[in-house]
């Protein structure tokens, strides 16, 4: 089975830039998450969607961050005007609504530097 | 809150037995406990869960406490590249799963 991906694995810009990151779930996975990953922490959850709508973005910087799943498969997370604290890895995980566990699959990542 | 807690690193020689505690005091009674591990520059993997019974899979095995407050994933004959980080977290489906810092596990050969 293919994983998740996630695209661009690595991405350089500015402060006060905007960056936009991709997310393909696993094929049938209802759920999907980001996390942002800051340097020498655990991954912290930014938002959560079950099919295209969202279910937590509790922890999600409304101001400067968005994130959809229009169609309930592929995401992408926004961030503009990006500050210099957001640089970190951003992770795309998904899950399947049948797994009481909720064990999730992580994609790779993708590296966020703002200079 | 991670909900966890987890020693911040731990050392291990190649081909012995690893244990890496976790304690969850407040775990509730829904909550399962995930082991998942992430190697450099890579997405956390998962490795195993269990709810009340230790569990046993190809990549390692959990014994979890009676009283369900504490942990410990064994990893029965580290290798190189068992060396991650390893986060203990507590949730399930109804229950979001928050990362803590985990344990940076070294492995010697």
């Amino acid at each position: 089975e293919a994983g998740v991906a996630q695209s661009p694995r690595y991405k350089i810009i500015e402060k006060r830039q905007s960056v936009a990151f991709w997310c393909n779930p696993i094929s049938g996975h209802a759920t999907l998450y980001w996390y942002q990953q800051i340097l020498g922490q655990g991954p912290k959850l930014l938002i959560q969607f079950q099919n295209n709508g969202v279910v937590d973005d509790s922890q999600l910087p409304k101001d400067r961050f968005s994130a959809e799943r229009l169609k309930g498969v592929d995401s992408t997370l926004k961030i503009q005007p990006a500050k210099l604290e957001d640089s970190a890895v951003y992770l795309c995980a998904s899950s399947s609504r049948d797994s009481k566990a909720n064990v999730l699959t992580f994609g790779a990542g993708s590296r966020l530097t703002v200079l | 809150d991670a909900k966890t807690t987890q020693p911040n690193s731990m050392e291990s020689n190649e081909e012995e037995p690893v244990h890496l505690p976790c304690n969850h005091s407040t775990i509730s009674g829904t909550d399962y406990i995930h082991w998942y591990r992430q190697l450099p520059s890579q997405g956390p993997e998962y490795v195993i869960h269990g709810l009340t019974s230790n569990v046993n899979n190809r990549m390692a095995s959990l014994a979890i406490a009676e009283d369900r407050k504490s942990s410990t994933l064994i990893l029965h004959r580290a290798t190189l590249r068992d060396a991650a980080v390893y986060y203990c977290i507590r949730g399930g489906a109804t229950n979001k799963l928050i990362f803590g810092t985990g344990t940076l596990l070294a492995v010697q050969p």
